[in-house]
């Protein structure tokens, strides 16, 4: 099936810092990546949609100039938390359009943030 | 941005007990999905639902699309050890990309 890899699954940096958080499909070509953030025990809330070879989409709220995403090939969307506060200290969760099968998403294992 | 409302928020529940629980929006989607997320990890396709009014089952979890389109139900069967993890529905526009999330459901299991 069509697997989703996230990378690192945890990291600590220090406070104005930067951090990048890699999301790659394993197995299959995917034009369109989604970014998440998940605050504890609460829901998933999109931050951005990453197309390949174009800027991506960011939601209302969310500083382009802090999280800047890149999906430069088929395979791969990176995320770039940059000058990283405590406040930005949260879980994130890509995901991928895999265009096949019964439903066509499929999420990354996610990444928890620390920023100290 | 806007989350769908589930309930209930948390279950505290016995082995081998029945649950539901549901999804609602106000306004339409045309896609329901429903997704288990255990502690650190992402969220993992239960079960999509196309058409209003459509049942699916999978294994002992059966989901079904309202037929007003703005709510959706999920329910676990005889519950195991394993059903423990938080629960969420996401809807999807037709022609739209993105999901929206529900605020979730926290299912235990009390031994």
């Amino acid at each position: 099936g069509a697997v989703v890899s996230q990378h690192p699954s945890r990291v600590i940096c220090k406070s104005g810092t930067s951090v990048k958080i890699e999301c790659r499909s394993l197995d299959f070509q995917a034009t369109t990546m989604f970014w998440y953030r998940q605050f504890p025990k609460q829901s998933l809330m999109l931050m951005a949609t990453s197309n390949e070879g174009s800027k991506a989409t960011y939601e209302q709220g969310v500083e382009k100039d802090k999280f800047l995403i890149n999906h430069a090939s088929l395979t791969l969307s990176t995320l770039t938390v940059t000058s990283a506060h405590p406040e930005d200290s949260s879980f994130y969760i890509c995901s991928a359009e895999t265009g096949t099968g019964d439903y066509g998403y499929t999420f990354g294992s996610g990444t928890r943030l620390t920023v100290v | 941005g806007q989350q769908l409302n589930q309930s209930p928020q948390s279950m505290f529940i016995q082995e081998g007990e029945d649950v539901s629980m549901n999804c609602t929006s106000s306004s339409i989607f045309n896609t329901w999905l429903w997704y288990k997320q255990d502690p650190g990890e992402g969220p993992v396709l239960l079960i999509a639902l196309y058409k209003a009014g459509e049942l699916t089952s999978n294994g002992r979890l059966t989901a079904q699309f309202g037929i007003t389109r703005k709510d959706s139900f999920l329910n676990i069967s005889a519950s195991i050890p394993s059903d423990v993890g938080i629960y969420f529905c996401a809807g999807q526009y037709f022609g739209n990309e993105k999901l929206t999330f529900g605020t979730g459901t926290r299912l235990t299991i009390i031994p």
